[in-house]
């Protein structure tokens, strides 16, 4: 069965550092989301994208932020300045279209900033 | 505000029975709710969707119910094993694109 991938699956870094997250999409999908997940809270929206451009974003996706599809088939999240509280499990979900259909997530990446 | 609750955080059940794990939302209009399962650690696994036109879905043991009139939905989980421990979330669209997700339940089956 066709499955989202996500690379890496745990990365550390220091507090002010950039990181890159990616995501590979479910191939033919074209809706992508990153989610996030405090230890302990909720998941949470960050981000929508669609036809090569962000369709909505939520509070937390500041101009720290930023995503693309650079390549046609990888996904990424760019967090330019990483801080304390960005550490979280971050999942991506694609869907195949409009309408109904179930967003299906990745394993996740675990960001540990310190 | 579009807030989505599970009541409660936690469940312990003996192996062998049957469940039922409880999601409420605060605006009907919702476009779909999901329900998936979180193993610890690990990355998020959909179970079941149900469309705002339907009432329930299945999927071999699992069961899950929409009343969007009241808010409610249930997934119920059929003669529960050690397998199915795992915390369960609920998700629901509220008409745009993003998913809005619940607290979750943990559930813990008791060999």
């Amino acid at each position: 069965e066709p499955e989202v991938t996500q690379t890496p699956s745990h990365q550390v870094t220091q507090m002010g550092q950039e990181v890159i997250l990616r995501c590979v999409p479910i191939s033919n999908h074209l809706y992508f989301y990153w989610y996030r997940q405090i230890l302990g809270q909720k998941v949470e929206f960050l981000v929508s994208f669609y036809n090569n451009e962000i369709s909505e974003k939520s509070e937390i996706f500041d101009d720290q932020f930023s995503v693309e599809r650079p390549d046609g088939s990888n996904f990424t999240l760019k967090i330019r300045s990483t801080k304390l509280e960005d550490s979280a499990m971050y999942f991506c979900a694609t869907k195949g279209g409009r309408g109904v259909e179930t967003q299906y997530f990745g394993p996740g990446t675990r960001l540990l900033v310190l | 505000k579009q807030e989505v609750t599970q009541i409660p955080a936690a469940l312990s059940v003996p192996e062998g029975e049957n469940l039922v794990l409880n999601c409420s939302f605060t605006d009907s209009a919702i476009y779909n709710l999901q329900w998936f399962r979180q193993d610890p650690g690990k990355g998020l696994t959909s179970l079941l969707l149900i469309q705002s036109s339907q009432r329930e879905q299945t999927s071999g043991r699992l069961n899950a119910s929409l009343d969007k009139s009241s808010g409610r939905s249930t997934l119920y989980i059929a003669a529960s094993q050690p397998g199915d421990s795992a915390t369960y979330l609920c998700a629901v669209l509220f008409g745009n694109e993003k998913l809005t997700f619940g607290t979750g339940t943990r559930l813990t089956i008791i060999p």
